[in-house]
């Protein structure tokens, strides 16, 4: 396992269009995270899964953006109708959550997609 | 929402020094997590801490859990250009028993001069 890939690095992209980035977790993880880092900033909680199930979508998350893991593996971040504020880098993590005691570990994060919407 | 306070903002040291910066919370963690990121890439983990007073080190690196779960603290020894970097903590909310996402601080952006 190469660590979480994200797909693609960069996307420039027009106001107003749609777009689509992908995320491929740690396999063994059953937690997948967005977040979304603006310049000077750390990065701000978006959504996350555990498995397929969506289980908690921050305000962050306009009806703009939806977010799927269709199958509890990868993961894909739509976002319809670009503004300039999109603009972003979005971060995609994954991580393990013990059942037992509930904690979760190995919070590990992929290289992002920088987003630019001109 | 939740905020951790990190500091200092930035810092700039010379190779050599000795590095500390630390991050607060105003309500109590169960988790505290230590990043570096680097111009264009996502956070790298540094070191992870669990238990309140827990002391762990990574090389050159050594984080502490605050005993009131309220803090952590990192320090890097004798520092040196590849050092260079943004530094983030992150944080789990006790609340919500690991159902609540990190919340990460704005980072300090450590640089190091030769």
């Amino acid at each position: 396992d190469t660590g979480v890939s994200q797909d693609p690095r960069h996307k420039i992209t027009k106001r107003g269009q749609n777009v689509t980035f992908r995320c491929d977790p740690i396999s063994e993880h059953n937690r997948l995270y967005w977040y979304r880092q603006t310049l000077g900033q750390g990065p701000e909680f978006l959504t996350y899964f555990q498995n397929e199930a969506q289980l908690e979508k921050s305000r962050l998350l306009s009806d703009r953006f939806s977010a799927e893991r269709p199958k509890g593996s990868f993961s894909t971040l739509e976002i319809q109708r670009t503004e300039q504020g999109d603009s972003a880098m979005y971060l995609c993590a994954s991580s393990l959550r013990a059942s037992g005691t509930g904690k979760v570990y190995g919070y590990t994060f992929g290289s992002g997609t920088r987003l630019t919407v001109v | 929402g939740q905020q951790l306070n990190q500091s200092p903002q930035s810092m700039f040291i010379q190779e050599g020094e000795d590095v500390s910066m630390n991050c607060t919370s105003s309500s109590i963690f169960n988790t505290w997590l230590w990043y570096k990121q680097d111009p264009g890439e996502g956070p790298v983990l540094l070191i992870a801490l669990y238990k309140a007073g827990e002391l762990t080190s990574n090389g050159r690196l050594t984080a502490q859990f605050g005993i009131t779960r309220k803090d952590s603290f990192l320090n890097i020894s004798a520092s040196i250009p590849s050092d260079v970097g943004i530094y983030f903590c992150a944080g789990q909310p006790l609340e919500g028993s690991g159902n609540t996402p990190l919340v990460f601080g704005k980072g300090t952006r450590l640089s190091v001069i030769a």
